[in-house]
């Protein structure tokens, strides 16, 4: 489907690596969000963008950083400072209030 | 922030029975309620969605309930279908000027044939 892509789809890193999760999207959408999930946890929100060059942490940002230039993208990086890596990432965006939010197919991270 | 609970974790039905899944919310500013459904391997998808000022919803054989009072929501599902079974999530927002979704825990609910 179109409308917000996230790529790849796996990736495989060694602990101590700084590894970056691309989302990029073409609904035209102000605001876009990074989430964590894990079994049994639910969504868990990382960071969030309500605009160009301005972006808030979430929940659980530590050991996480993003960047938000353009409008239809925001990547993610996980630094090593991340304990616990390993985790299935969403990205997804929304245009603001009271509005669903549009997912992409996430990024599996594997570290080891 | 906000605080959603989601209940019940895991829910099995029989096909055709009903199946519900509640959910409380803790800020009272909070007026969007949409719930997703994630199916294995892929991505979280609207399947409802309430706002504060409506008290039910329904489409088909989905409907949702808004208790604004008692700060509960609550996802329906009448004549359940084998293809109905999935990770089923609810979210509120919070943030004052900001759109930003909490979600629950997550239900999945396995409907057996």
């Amino acid at each position: 489907d179109g409308g917000i892509t996230q790529s790849p789809k796996y990736l495989f890193r060694k602990e101590g690596q700084n590894v970056t999760l691309s989302c990029e999207q073409n609904l035209n959408h102000d605001a876009m969000y990074w989430y964590r999930q894990d079994p049994g946890q639910g969504l868990r929100l990382i960071y969030y963008s309500q605009i160009v060059n301005d972006f808030q942490k979430g929940d659980i940002a530590e050991g996480y950083s993003v960047s938000r230039e353009k409008k239809e993208s925001f990547p993610l990086t996980v630094t090593s400072a991340q304990k616990n890596p390993t985790a299935f990432y969403l990205c997804a965006s929304g245009d603001g209030m009271d509005s669903p939010l549009h997912f992409g197919n996430g990024t599996r991270l594997t570290v080891t | 922030g906000e605080n959603v609970e989601q209940h019940p974790s895991t829910l099995s039905v029989q096909e055709g029975d009903s199946a519900v899944i509640k959910c409380t919310y803790s800020d009272s500013a909070s007026n969007y309620f949409p719930w997703y459904k994630q199916e294995l391997g892929k991505r979280p998808q609207l399947i409802i969605d309430i706002r504060s000022n409506v008290g039910e919803k329904k489409d088909q054989r989905i409907a949702v309930t808004l208790n604004k009072t008692a700060k509960h929501f609550s996802l329906h599902i009448t004549e359940t279908q084998p293809e109905d079974s999935a990770v089923y999530f609810c979210a509120a927002s919070f943030g004052g000027g900001s759109y930003i979704p909490t979600f629950g825990r997550g239900t999945s609910l396995i409907v057996h044939p």
